[in-house]
């Protein structure tokens, strides 16, 4: 059973435009929420992260907006590029540390 | 700035050999997480250890073993591979356990692929 769930599976946007990508969970003892970016055969780098005592934190190009009653979170970019083309993974994580990552949306940012 | 290390990047094995997998953290990060990513999947916890103890255990065979050493790098041992194990294995590491310190960022390596003939 995915513990937290991420959609869509990919996505195509031109250059300049605002990709969302969701993520959902159950588990209300998570109380950290990472967005990771992964290009192939990389590891995955750590792009932004909330605790769900802010409903919105902004860095850079990337937001992300948190909705603690809905448990859902998403990721914008803004203003995106071809170089953000890659795999972003949603994440969760409680008091153990260990991270459950969502399914990863595909991500092609077209010139 | 230093990154978490990882050994070998690439390895090949026939079934039923054994593997390790080495990770060497950022220094001065005391934690260390292991996942498994499979082809086109999210990557799965495995195992983490903090202070050279095992801290938590996720979907890990019992055909693996990991400790974490007095110099904080940890070792993934694998036995009686099996064709499913290939998969890319990435180490993670952070300073400070999470729980009461809170959660810290886990910055990940460049991963090990492990393929099995």
């Amino acid at each position: 059973q995915q513990q937290v769930k991420q959609s869509p599976q990919s996505l195509i946007v031109q250059k300049g435009g605002i990709p969302i990508i969701n993520c959902a969970y159950e588990n209300t003892a998570f109380d950290y929420f990472p967005w990771y970016q992964q290009f192939p055969g990389k590891g995955p780098a750590l792009l932004i992260a909330i605790r769900p005592d802010v409903s919105e934190k902004k860095e850079g190009r990337f937001t992300i907006s948190f909705n603690k009653s809905a448990k859902q979170f998403s990721l914008h970019i803004m203003d995106s590029q071809p170089g953000d083309s890659a795999t972003y993974f949603c994440a969760a994580s409680s008091n153990t540390g260990k991270l459950i990552f969502g399914q990863g949306t595909t991500l092609q940012v077209k010139p | 700035a230093a990154g978490v290390i990882q050994s070998p990047r690439h390895l090949i094995k026939e079934k039923r050999e054994t593997a390790t997998l080495k990770c060497y953290p950022i220094p001065r990060h005391d934690t260390v997480y292991w996942y498994q990513q499979g082809p086109g999947q999210d990557p799965q916890f495995l195992i983490s250890f903090y202070e050279k103890m095992q801290s938590d255990k996720g979907s890990i065979p019992d055909r693996f073993s990991a400790q974490q050493f007095s110099d904080y790098h940890s070792e993934l041992n694998m036995s009686s591979l099996e064709l499913g194990d290939s998969a890319l294995y990435f180490c993670a590491s952070s300073s400070g356990l999470a729980g009461g310190l809170g959660i810290e960022t886990q910055y990940f390596g460049p991963g090990t692929r492990l393929l099995v003939l």
